[in-house]
């Protein structure tokens, strides 16, 4: 079965250190790959996206994330974190090779302490 | 800009009740979804719908019915309510059914039933 993996479910990190949110699925068909965000009391957002082109995708707020397809995976990066980035991180595949389908991770809690 | 707006905001209901939670959307986009959210398994695909007049099932479409009779409004219906169905529901849209269009999400309704 389809499935996105995270591979953190909390992660607590100190101002100005980098992360790295791990993100693998599991789907043989061609893939476009997001990050969504919900800060506390928000709606979900959209970090970034990938579907084609560079596999390197730029996004809102600093974040980043690679594709690497021979992995499978889709982690997030930012060099630097802020207290602001407290929040959850969804990582997400849509595809519609054998049907339409969207499968989010189970999330990432990050807190990040001032 | 309302964007998406869902309501009730929250609801408590017995076991056996039905109950349909709204999603109303004002950006004119073609595609809409609905998400549950539960711990530790992210969000998963209820029911969406390409387009006014259509709809289709997702990942856990199981207890739940949808209907599209025009371009802004989404209902999720629950005919007979059970206590696994306790959860926070998502409504989303995206301009149209590509897989790599964004998806915009409301502020989520928290269903608890008894």
């Amino acid at each position: 079965a389809q499935s996105v993996s995270q591979h953190n479910h909390h992660v607590i990190l100190s101002e100005a250190a980098s992360l790295e949110l791990g993100c693998n699925y599991s789907y043989g068909g061609t893939v476009n790959l997001f990050w969504y965000v919900q800060y506390p009391g928000q709606h979900l957002q959209l970090l970034l996206k990938y579907f084609s082109g560079d596999p390197l995708v730029k996004g809102i707020k600093g974040f980043e994330a690679e594709f690497i397809k021979s992995k499978f995976s889709f982690n997030l990066r930012k060099p630097s974190v802020q207290w602001s980035d407290t929040a959850e991180y969804f990582c997400a595949v849509i595809s519609y090779t054998g049907g339409f389908k969207t499968i989010f991770g189970a999330g990432t809690r990050l807190f990040v302490k001032a | 800009i309302a964007g998406i707006t869902q309501a009730p905001t929250s609801q408590i209901l017995a076991a056996g009740r039905r109950m349909t939670l709204r999603c109303t959307q004002d950006m004119r986009h073609n595609a809409m979804y609905w998400y549950r959210q539960d711990l530790g398994l992210g969000l998963r695909l209820i029911h969406y719908s390409n387009t006014a007049g259509t709809t289709g099932k997702g990942e856990v479409p199981d207890g739940y019915s949808v209907s599209r009779a025009n371009t802004d409004d989404f209902p999720l219906t629950l005919a007979s309510a059970v206590p696994s169905q306790t959860s926070v529901y998502f409504c989303a849209s995206s301009d149209s059914h590509g897989a790599g269009d964004t998806q915009y999400f409301g502020p989520g309704t928290r269903l608890t039933v008894l």
